[in-house]
């Protein structure tokens, strides 16, 4: 099974702050990966498909960039809607793996 | 708009069964694959489980294979989840959703299966 590892596992910062979420894959997995944001009580969405394609009617200020086992995700300017937590997950074989998530807070 | 209803959650005993359904709407549903995903409470997102538009194939994580059965009925735009055997560990949230490009594009809202005595 392909082990998809997240850092950091939770983050603080402030409204106006660039972040970067790193997914790190156990084997290469080309540009299968997506990633997804949670908030609490409801269900994950897409946010980045296929390594950094933008699904539509996200904000521009989510990036994603990476191909092989190395994969970001950047948010340019937080916004307080950005406060969630975020998981990258891997498309390129079954078992499909989700990273552990990481908690991103409000400082 | 797509639309994706889970049902079929509930309390349920140590080696008891539910079916969960997921009915979609706002697409054609027998031209795309569709999967499970759960959540334990407190807990990161694990795939459980995806079967083909036709059918025809069906995927499941080790830790379900055996006792967990996706299915569907394009006549009826609907996936299913026979849940058998069913442990405490398989406590969650349990999402429908539908894929897209090898990613899961759609979520429902999920239901909640709760295995205890």
């Amino acid at each position: 099974d392909i082990q998809m590892t997240q850092s950091p596992s939770s983050l603080s910062a402030s409204v106006g702050d660039r972040v970067t979420i790193t997914c790190r894959a156990s084997q290469t997995i080309s540009s299968y990966l997506n990633w997804y944001q949670q908030k609490p009580g409801k269900a994950p969405k897409v946010l980045i498909y296929a390594a950094s394609t933008l699904q539509s009617g996200v904000p521009s200020r989510f990036s994603g960039s990476g191909s092989g086992t190395d994969f970001t995700l950047t948010i340019s300017s937080l916004q307080p809607e950005d406060f969630a937590t975020y998981y990258c997950q891997q498309s390129y074989s079954t078992p499909y793996t989700f990273g552990q998530g990481t908690k991103l807070e409000i400082k | 708009e797509v639309q994706l209803l889970e049902s079929g959650g509930g309390l349920v005993q140590p080696g008891g069964s539910l079916r969960l359904s997921c009915a979609a709407s706002g697409f054609t549903f027998s031209t795309y694959d569709m999967s499970w995903v759960r959540q334990a409470p407190g807990r990161g997102l694990e795939w459980v489980s995806s079967i083909s538009a036709s059918g025809d194939t069906t995927y499941y994580a080790d830790s379900v294979k055996g006792r967990l059965t996706i299915s569907r009925d394009n006549s009826k735009n609907t996936l299913y989840l026979q849940m058998n055997s069913l442990r405490a560990d398989d406590t969650a949230i349990y999402y429908c959703a539908k894929e897209d490009g090898s990613n899961f594009h759609y979520w429902g809202q999920g239901t909640l299966v709760t295995v205890s005595s």
